[in-house]
């Protein structure tokens, strides 16, 4: 089975603050997603990395940078926090089969202050 | 630019009951994906769905993709309250990994 932990379940942060929230996977899958979760507007992707110091933006990627220095591990960052980045902050993982199938993390549900 | 809706965005029903979620989406793509989502939980992945016309049934659950139309359903049999959550259908974006998702359906099934 594979297995995507993120570093917090919940997490509040004051704002101005630098936030980092941690994706780890058991996988050895070289793509890895970072998405954010707000009512009505379903996932939105922020930024994706498909190997070790790689990394593209995705749809909304103003106000955060991700890090990816192994392979297991990619790092959101929020480097300095605002209330409208209040929300849940799920990271993927994804299989190099031909499904392309994504695997998601419990998700980290973020409220800045 | 890719876009995909689903409809409806909420969906109350009883139990036993029979229903449909649509999925709609504006280009091509090659890959369509259905997912469950619990309060307060994760995604977890229901179907994969590859090529025009397939169809995958699991429990009461059935989907199917029509790439022709640029539409796949999500058929519910006889629900349950089980089956109460909220479903995503999402899309692969061109030739790329990147996945771009409907706005979710949460369905509520009463006893």
């Amino acid at each position: 089975d594979v297995k995507v932990t993120q570093s917090s379940r919940y997490l509040v942060k004051r704002t101005g603050e630098k936030v980092f929230l941690e994706c780890v996977q058991d996988m050895d899958h070289e793509n890895m997603f970072w998405y954010r979760q707000d009512p009505g507007l379903g996932l939105r992707l922020i930024y994706f990395s498909y190997d070790v110091k790689m990394k593209e933006k995705g749809d909304i990627p103003e106000g955060y940078s991700v890090s990816r220095e192994k392979k297991e591990r990619f790092s959101l960052i929020l480097e300095s926090a605002s209330t409208n980045q209040t929300s849940m902050y799920l990271c993927a993982t994804r299989t190099s089969g031909r499904t392309y199938e994504q695997y998601f993390g419990p998700g980290t549900r973020l409220t800045v202050t | 630019e890719l876009k995909v809706e689903q409809n409806p965005l909420f969906l109350s029903m009883q139990e036993g009951k029979n229903y449909t979620i649509y999925c709609n989406y504006s280009t091509t793509s090659d890959r369509l994906y259905w997912y469950r989502q619990d309060p307060g939980k994760s995604l977890e992945s229901l179907f994969v769905l590859l090529s025009n016309g397939a169809v995958k049934q699991e429990g009461r659950l059935m989907a199917s993709l029509d790439t022709k139309a640029r539409l796949s359903t999500l058929h519910i049999t006889a629900a349950v309250h089980d089956l109460s959550a909220t479903y995503f259908c999402a899309v692969r974006s061109g030739n790329t990994g990147k996945l771009i998702f409907g706005q979710g359906t949460t369905l509520q099934v009463k006893p």
